[in-house]
């Protein structure tokens, strides 16, 4: 299965200021997904990073607050904007790396004060 | 949305066996997976199932029915280190294969 690079692992930030986290794959991957974990709940999709095009955002996620960055098959970027503590979350990157395997990062763990 | 839906906790006793239920929407769906996640690490994969019928590994199985929109893991010969979140995920919709994931069940095993 695919490996996965993400950074931060974490980080504290003031609000009103913006964080980039990267994921870096170590194969070509046609699908990464970013997701949001607040404390204590299940895993949300953000969105769907697509290669050469926009991202496809889920419902109650829009791109000026997490701009997607997906430049090549093995990296994306996601950017929290304008942060607020409501924000503070554990951010995963995950990949379909077959058909049956889905793997994640390891996650950024913000926290916004 | 899909509404997956999982129990929020589950206590059991180390050795013993133990059951955890989910249920799905069925439009778009496409796959069915179960991760474990212990607290502060990532999810990792458990399990699988596109067909109907029980998916055997060890001591975890997972049973699909599509028709009912129901899956279940079974966790046998509980081990304290199961003690962990786990998380039912369909797999839905087209070119995009993306993954929703349920509310997560929390299991603590007890000596």
């Amino acid at each position: 299965s695919a490996v996965i690079s993400q950074k931060p692992s974490r980080d504290i930030c003031q609000r009103g200021t913006s964080l980039t986290i990267q994921c870096q794959v170590d194969s070509q991957v046609t699908m990464m997904f970013w997701y949001r974990q607040q404390p204590g709940q299940s895993l949300t999709l953000i969105a769907t990073a697509n290669q050469g095009s926009e991202a496809t955002y889920e419902s109650g996620f829009v791109i000026d607050k997490f701009p997607i960055s997906r430049p090549n098959l093995t990296f994306s970027t996601l950017t929290v904007s304008n942060m607020s503590p409501e924000d503070s979350s554990i951010y995963l990157c995950s990949v379909a790396d077959s058909s049956t395997g889905y793997t994640f990062g390891s996650g950024t763990r913000l926290t916004v004060v | 949305g899909q509404n997956i839906d999982q129990p929020t906790e589950m206590t059991a006793t180390e050795g013993a066996i133990v059951q955890i239920n989910c249920t799905y929407q069925t439009s778009g769906f496409n796959g069915l997976f179960w991760y474990q996640q212990h607290a502060g690490e990532a999810p990792t994969f458990l399990s699988y199932n596109v067909l109907d019928g029980l998916e055997e590994k060890g001591r975890f199985s997972s049973f699909l029915s599509r028709s009912k929109g129901y899956s279940y893991l079974l966790l046998k010969e509980l081990q304290m280190k199961d003690s962990a979140s786990y998380l039912c995920a369909g797999r839905y919709g087209g070119a995009t294969n993306k993954l929703i994931f349920g509310t997560g069940t929390l299991l603590a095993v007890q000596p």
